[in-house]
């Protein structure tokens, strides 16, 4: 993963319940990212992170929290909110224009 | 506004065969451009990138891309397919230096042996 762990890899959710994904690096870059990926769509933006204790919503971030508190971590958290949370999550980190993002392993979530 | 598409969301070749994925961007400032891979239940990996040096750009496992500023384009190829190379390719463009990058809906790339 270079340097960026996403956990759990898997995760059931029953509806109506909050659940966070973890993404944490030690790669000391500032900019953070957090995808959504389902089949035939692409990756859209949910949330992102450019320094600690500020973040800005992607295109799709209904639903959605995030925190940035540390400058290793963002956590994010799919409250009850999102109707359709079942979807590969996948965070990822701003390493410039050298290399472009580096991602996580991602997160399954399904809800059951 | 920025926006990439990527033509054909299904690609199948032989084992041996060319490798062609379409990318085709829109941008309004001088583009930094992307490929990504991915394969089943993995993040993306970086597989070549153009940040206005050479058009032609080479990446790793083979593959080579080339910027094609009248044609808005920044197909992927690969001389000959490996059974490997089977996994479902991102095309991304940025079009400043501050990363968030939007991404193509994704071709997956079929390898018949």
């Amino acid at each position: 993963d270079g340097g960026i762990t996403q956990s759990p890899k898997y995760l059931f959710r029953k509806e109506g319940q909050n659940v966070t994904l973890s993404c944490e690096q030690n790669l000391n870059h500032d900019a953070m990212y957090w995808y959504r990926q389902d089949p035939g769509q692409g990756l859209r933006l949910i949330y992102y992170s450019q320094i600690v204790n500020d973040f800005q919503k992607g295109d799709i971030a209904e639903g959605y929290s995030v925190s940035r508190e540390k400058k290793e971590s963002f956590p994010l958290t799919v409250t009850s909110a999102q109707k359709n949370p079942t979807a590969f999550y996948l965070c990822a980190i701003w390493t410039g224009l050298l290399y472009g993002y580096t991602f996580g392993s991602g997160t399954r979530l399904t809800v059951v | 506004a920025q926006s990439v598409t990527q033509l054909g969301s299904h690609v199948s070749v032989s084992e041996g065969a060319l490798v062609l994925l379409r990318c085709n961007y829109s941008s309004s400032v001088p583009p930094y451009l992307f490929w990504y891979v991915q394969y089943p239940n993995q993040g993306l990996q970086l597989l070549l990138k153009y940040t206005s040096a050479a058009t032609l750009v080479k990446g790793i496992n083979g593959f080579e891309a080339e910027f094609k500023k009248s044609e808005t384009s920044f197909h992927l190829t690969k001389p000959s397919a490996h059974m490997s190379d089977a996994a479902e390719y991102f095309c991304a463009v940025c079009g400043n230096q501050g990363g968030k990058l939007i991404f193509g809906q994704g071709t997956e790339l079929s390898v018949k042996p």
